[in-house]
């Protein structure tokens, strides 16, 4: 079945610094590819998306290209904030009737300032 | 502008008993989803209903757990003789015909003692 699979955190950054967290799928159709961020205390929130081959989905400094040779989405930011510490989530959804997602198991952001 | 909204945010209960969630959905959305995430993983889809009409279930909803939609505005999901392994965090998502993003409400929280 179609699955997602995401880095394992925690990962711990200094503030400033780059952010990588790497994303691949497999799927047997030609899903739409997400990024839902969870903060401290707060429910799933959609970060981006990105619905077809090349598309880059952004959105408040992240992004992410959708691969479609490499089954990936990995999710970039130039320089993170203290802000940014959550939990991010990787997931795809079928174009089927249901749309139901696929999330992948969660990596844990931790910026220090 | 009222998102998903579920209650309770948190449960307590003694294994063996029942206990039932409701969710309330975006006004104008017609799908209804409900995921389980339980601690360090991602949501994994449990049911999904379009209007009233309940149209798949997840291997993961065992024959202990219903849901409905009676009028295809509001749902409940109930357990019934809960188990400890039904400790988890319960989430309720709502998207419209056209738009494929879910908006997730807060989830209801359930310990299972």
């Amino acid at each position: 079945g179609d699955s997602v699979t995401q880095m394992e955190g925690p990962v711990t950054l200094s503030e400033e610094a780059f952010l990588t967290i790497n994303c691949t799928y497999t799927a047997t159709g030609y899903p739409s590819l997400f990024w839902y961020v969870q903060y401290p205390g707060e429910g799933l929130q959609l970060l981006l998306k990105a619905t077809k081959a090349d598309d880059k989905g952004s959105n408040k400094g992240f992004e992410a290209t959708y691969r479609k040779e490499t089954t990936s989405f990995h999710l970039e930011k130039g320089s993170v904030q203290v802000s940014d510490s959550a939990v991010y989530f990787c997931a795809l959804s079928e174009r089927s009737s249901a749309s139901k997602i696929i999330f992948g198991s969660g990596t844990r952001l931790s910026i220090r300032p | 502008d009222t998102g998903v909204s579920q209650n309770p945010r948190h449960k307590i209960t003694k294994r063996g008993q029942n206990v039932t969630f409701r969710c309330d959905p975006i006004s104008e959305h017609n799908r209804l989803y409900w995921y389980r995430q339980t601690l360090g993983q991602g949501p994994e889809f449990l049911t999904y209903f379009q209007n009233e009409a309940q149209l798949e279930k997840s291997r993961l909803l065992s024959d202990r757990f219903s849901a409905e939609r009676p009028k295809g505005s509001f749902s409940t999901l109930e357990i019934q003789r809960t188990e400890q392994g039904d400790s988890a965090m319960y989430l309720c998502a709502s998207r419209g015909t056209v738009q494929e993003t879910q908006y997730f409400g807060p989830g209801t929280r359930l310990l299972v003692l």
